[in-house]
């Protein structure tokens, strides 16, 4: 079954350096794959998506993530750090079979120092 | 338009009441969905409708009753819940034609069961 890991159940950078958010998907055959953002008792928020078209993704608020077939990887990056970045992602697949299920990471809570 | 409105926003309810929590969409999305969000954990899905048919339920148990009245419109019948149910309930919606079916999440119902 397709599953979603995301490395890192917390991580913590300074303002103004780089953000690094892993994930790696489990399947053969390339899904479709998301980042979601969570802020403190709000819904989830699409940063960006990765369908099969260009290899790196560029996202809101800055984020950019690259899909690298070889690695099965998906990792989430932006170059400076805002203390307003602070909140939960949420590395997410649908397989490119379609469904309505969509496949959630246990998450990555981004913390940033002043 | 690209929000789901999910209200009331919070809820407080005793495990003898009756509740209902509602998701209003207006991007024309023929799939709508609940999910429940315990704290530090990814949503899990609970429902899915699409053309106002239930297409998905993830073993619930009975005191959740969704409903889809029609194409805008999901609600959520409480009855009976326990402590344990409480939780973040979201909302979300999608396209159902086509395989990339992107979630488009509400801000959520925080619901307390005492």
């Amino acid at each position: 079954a397709q599953s979603v890991t995301q490395l890192g159940s917390h991580v913590s950078v300074s303002e103004g350096a780089l953000v690094l958010l892993r994930c790696n998907y489990s399947s053969s055959v390339p899904p479709y794959l998301f980042w979601y953002v969570q802020y403190p008792n709000q819904g989830l928020q699409l940063l960006l998506k990765y369908t099969s078209a260009a290899t790196l993704v560029k996202g809101i608020n800055g984020f950019e993530a690259e899909f690298k077939k070889s690695e099965t990887s998906f990792h989430l990056t932006k170059p400076s750090a805002h203390m307003s970045d602070a909140a939960e992602y949420f590395c997410a697949v649908i397989p490119n079979t379609g469904g309505f299920k969509t496949i959630f990471g246990a998450g990555t809570r981004l913390f940033v120092k002043a | 338009d690209t929000e789901v409105t999910q209200t009331p926003k919070h809820l407080v309810m005793g495990m003898t009441n009756k509740k209902s929590l509602k998701c209003e969409q207006h991007m024309g999305h023929r799939a709508m969905y609940w999910y429940k969000q315990k704290a530090k954990k990814p949503p899990e899905l609970m429902f899915v409708y699409s053309y106002e048919k239930l297409s998905i339920n993830e073993s619930v148990p009975s005191r959740f009753s969704p409903e889809c009245p029609n194409s805008s419109l999901l609600n959520l019948h409480l009855h009976a819940l326990q402590p344990e149910d409480s939780a973040l309930y979201l909302c979300a919606s999608s396209q159902v034609r086509g395989t990339v079916r992107e979630a488009f999440f509400g801000q959520g119902t925080r619901l307390t069961v005492v």
